[in-house]
C-alpha cells in the first residue's frame, strides 16, 4: 500500500531553536498534505493544508510565521517549527492525498518533538 | 463547520467479547464518516469509511460501523476482539464540500484496551 514517511520519528531540541520536520509520499504524487498537531490523549488538530508550489492554508489560531510550511515537489512537505518553546512539544503528523487513487488519505508515522 | 463527538475516552473489554465504539457528529451540510485507528507512536490507519450508499460499511480487521443520518451516528462495532485490537481509534468527518481535498475532523478518540 501507499507509505508516507516522517522524518525525525523522535526528536529534541533546545528552547530557542528551529527545528524541520519531513513528510514524504514514498511511492505516490501527493497533490496535498496535511499537517496536524496531537497533544497526549487527545485528539488531531488541523494546523495547516499545503499544496505543492502555493502558500500552505492555515488553521484558525495557528501562527504561519512560527510554523513554516514548505511544499516543495509533489512528495516532500516540510514542517519548521521555528524559535521552539517548551510549549511546542507535540506529536506532529502529517497525511498526503494520493492523486492517483481519488485523493486517499495516508497518514505518516508521526514525530514527536520535545523542546527542553 | 463540523464536529465530532466520541463519548467514551476509555473502553476495556475483554478478549472475544463484542465492542462498539461510539461517534456522534455534528454538521450542516452532509459528510464523509471515517474510522482511523492507531497504534502506540504510530500515525493514523483507515479502518473504514462511509461515502455513500450502504449504511452497513464492512472495513479492515473485521470492523464494521452504521451511519444512521437521524441520529447523527457512526458507531464502530467488532463482534469478537482480539489483543491486537488494543489501541487508540478515532472518528472523523469531512464535508462533501471537502471531499477530493480532505479536510478531516477528529473526535477526541476512544482508547480500547482488551483485557485477556
Amino acid at each position: 500500500g501507499a507509505v508516507v514517511s516522517q522524518h525525525p520519528s523522535r526528536v529534541i531540541c533546545k528552547s530557542g531553536t528551529s527545528v524541520k520536520i519531513e513528510c514524504r509520499s514514498l511511492d505516490f504524487q501527493a497533490t496535498t498534505m496535511f499537517w496536524y498537531r496531537q497533544f497526549p490523549k487527545q485528539s488531531l488538530m488541523l494546523m495547516a493544508t499545503s499544496n505543492e508550489g502555493s502558500k500552505a492554508t492555515y488553521e484558525q489560531g495557528v501562527e504561519k510565521d512560527k510554523f513554516l510550511i514548505n511544499h516543495a515537489s509533489l512528495t516532500l512537505s516540510t514542517l519548521t517549527v521555528t524559535s521552539a518553546h517548551p510549549e511546542d512539544s507535540s506529536f506532529y503528523i502529517c497525511s498526503a492525498a494520493h492523486r492517483d487513487a481519488g485523493n486517499t488519505i495516508y497518514f505518516g508515522e508521526g514525530s514527536w518533538l520535545t523542546v527542553v | 463547520a463540523q464536529s465530532v463527538t466520541q463519548l467514551d475516552s476509555q473502553v476495556p473489554v475483554f478478549e472475544e467479547a463484542p465492542v462498539e465504539l461510539r461517534c456522534n457528529y455534528s454538521s450542516s451540510v452532509s459528510v464523509y464518516l471515517f474510522w482511523y485507528v492507531q497504534y502506540p507512536n504510530q500515525g493514523l490507519q483507515l479502518l473504514l469509511k462511509y461515502l455513500s450508499g450502504s449504511t452497513l460499511v464492512k472495513g479492515i480487521n473485521g470492523f464494521e460501523a452504521e451511519f444512521n443520518k437521524s441520529q447523527t451516528s457512526f458507531h464502530l462495532r467488532k463482534p469478537s476482539v482480539h489483543i491486537s485490537d488494543t489501541a487508540e481509534y478515532f472518528c472523523a468527518v469531512s464535508d462533501h464540500t471537502n471531499f477530493g481535498n480532505e479536510k478531516l475532523t477528529f473526535g477526541t478518540g476512544t482508547r480500547l484496551t482488551i483485557i485477556p
